[in-house]
């Protein structure tokens, strides 16, 4: 196991919703990045949080947002929900050792939105 | 054109055959390559890292080509269990992952 968990594993919403999702990842993994998967698609890089900072995004718009605490835990959330939005959300913890990266990542929530 | 390209399949192989996935990547500064493997509904997994070398890891062998910004995946002795979706993943240090789409693989008896 990667040690990385997610909460809750399944979501339904509506249109307009907010949604607050959450990852707890492994001691000493201080880089956590969140990812959506659609149906039949490569997961997507949202963005990234390191030492509590977000430290890279990706093309997804302002209302998803998130957070990541001192104790390794982080959270993505969603404004205003849209059908497009339902898909699979991933967070992956990064390991770092010299300059390889390893990212582990958590069993995901899928999250519909009707 | 999508940083990561992958023959999305699905391959359909019996069990025991040697079945290759490629992948191609866009960005030549891409230092980190990766296979992933994904199951039906769950998260992906790190079936192994890529290095120019060629690495292999039992029944997987990668192969990198930094001059043609290509990468393979050749699964030997195919096995049922082998059924899932494979990623071909890419990235620079301190970036996100790249992921390709996947390629689907079906091992019949």
């Amino acid at each position: 196991e990667t040690g990385v968990t997610q909460s809750p594993t399944h979501l339904i919403k509506t249109r307009g919703q907010q949604v607050t999702l959450r990852c707890s990842s492994q001691s000493g993994h201080n880089t956590v990045s969140w990812y959506q998967q659609a149906l039949g698609q490569g997961p997507q890089f949202i963005f990234q949080y390191y030492r509590e900072e977000e430290n890279g995004r990706g093309n997804f718009p302002p209302r998803f947002s998130g957070l990541q605490f001192p104790n390794y835990s982080s959270e993505l959330n969603v404004n205003a929900l849209e059908l497009d939005d339902s898909a699979l959300y991933l967070c992956a913890s990064t390991l770092r050792s010299g300059t390889q990266e390893t990212q582990y990542f958590g069993p995901g929530t899928r999250l519909l939105v009707l | 054109r999508k940083e990561v390209e992958q023959d999305p399949g699905p391959f359909n192989v019996p069990e025991g055959a040697t079945v290759a996935f490629n992948c191609t990547y866009s960005n030549s500064a891409s230092q980190s390559f990766f296979w992933y493997r994904q199951d039906c509904r769950k998260e992906p997994k790190l079936l192994m890292s890529v290095y120019s070398s060629g690495n292999e890891d039992g029944r997987f062998t990668a192969q990198l080509n930094r001059a043609s910004q290509y990468i393979s995946l050749l699964i030997r002795d195919s096995k049922l269990s082998d059924s899932a979706t494979y990623l071909c993943v890419v990235n620079r240090y301190g970036y996100a992952l790249n992921f390709g789409k996947g390629t689907s693989l079906l091992v019949t008896p």
